[in-house]
């Protein structure tokens, strides 16, 4: 069965440090995509980043960068230099086609609850 | 703008009423989802929908119905079969089914009284 693990329900740090939101995966298929989503307190998810399954690089955009290791089966997210702004719930997700048909769903973790303080 | 627009904001239900709350996206997508989303349980899916007029249930149908009769639409109802209905209820939408970049509306918070 497909699941996604974000053990760390919640993280505080200070305005400036970096930190890491671990984000670990389950599931049978060989194809899949990976999904990182920031949910701010006005509630909309916002789309970060999707990876596929074949696709190893990691990914740096700007402050945000991305490791995906399938040895692992991980998918973590890292914030440099972090700042009050990027307090919010962040959603690690997985994607594969639903068995019977041609539509991919979503499945989510948790979340994390980050909180950066000034 | 291009979006998807999810009302009401916030919606307050008696106890044995059902509710239909709205999710209309003008961004040409096929793909249409409902998630609920309860504090420190992540997103979980109630239905989706491929195209117009096809709908599937997700993990957590019970209680809920919706319709698709306009690609641009796609409405959950929330019947009184639903016993905890309180909850935050975020729709989204996608153009590519099979690995879905889904783009969410802003929610809508319905709580029973």
């Amino acid at each position: 069965a497909q699941k996604v693990t974000q053990a760390q329900t919640e993280i505080s740090v200070v305005e400036k440090e970096d930190v890491t939101l671990d984000c670990v995966y389950e599931t049978r298929d060989t194809t899949y995509y990976l999904f990182w989503y920031k949910q701010p307190p006005s509630g909309e998810l916002v789309f970060l980043i999707r990876r596929n399954s074949f696709d190893e690089q990691n990914e740096i955009s700007g402050r945000y960068s991305w490791n995906f290791q399938k040895s692992t089966s991980s998918f973590n997210f890292t914030i440099t230099a972090s700042q009050v702004v990027d307090s919010a719930v962040y959603f690690c997700a997985l994607s594969d086609l639903d068995r019977g048909s041609t539509l991919g769903r979503l499945y989510f973790g948790r979340g994390t609850q980050l909180t950066v303080w000034p | 703008d291009g979006g998807i627009t999810q009302s009401p904001k916030y919606l307050f239900r008696k106890e044995g009423q059902n509710v239909t709350l709205s999710c209309e996206q003008n961004l040409n997508h096929d793909a249409m989802y409902w998630y609920r989303q309860d504090p420190g349980q992540g997103l979980r899916l109630i239905y989706y929908s491929q195209i117009v007029n096809d709908f599937q249930k997700g993990d957590i149908a019970e209680g809920y119905s919706v319709s698709r009769e306009k690609k641009e639409s796609f409405p959950l109802t929330v019947t009184s079969a639903q016993k905890n209905p309180t909850a935050f209820y975020l729709c989204a939408s996608t153009d590519d089914p099979q690995g879905p970049e889904a783009f969410f509306g802003q929610g809508t918070r319905l709580t029973v009284v």
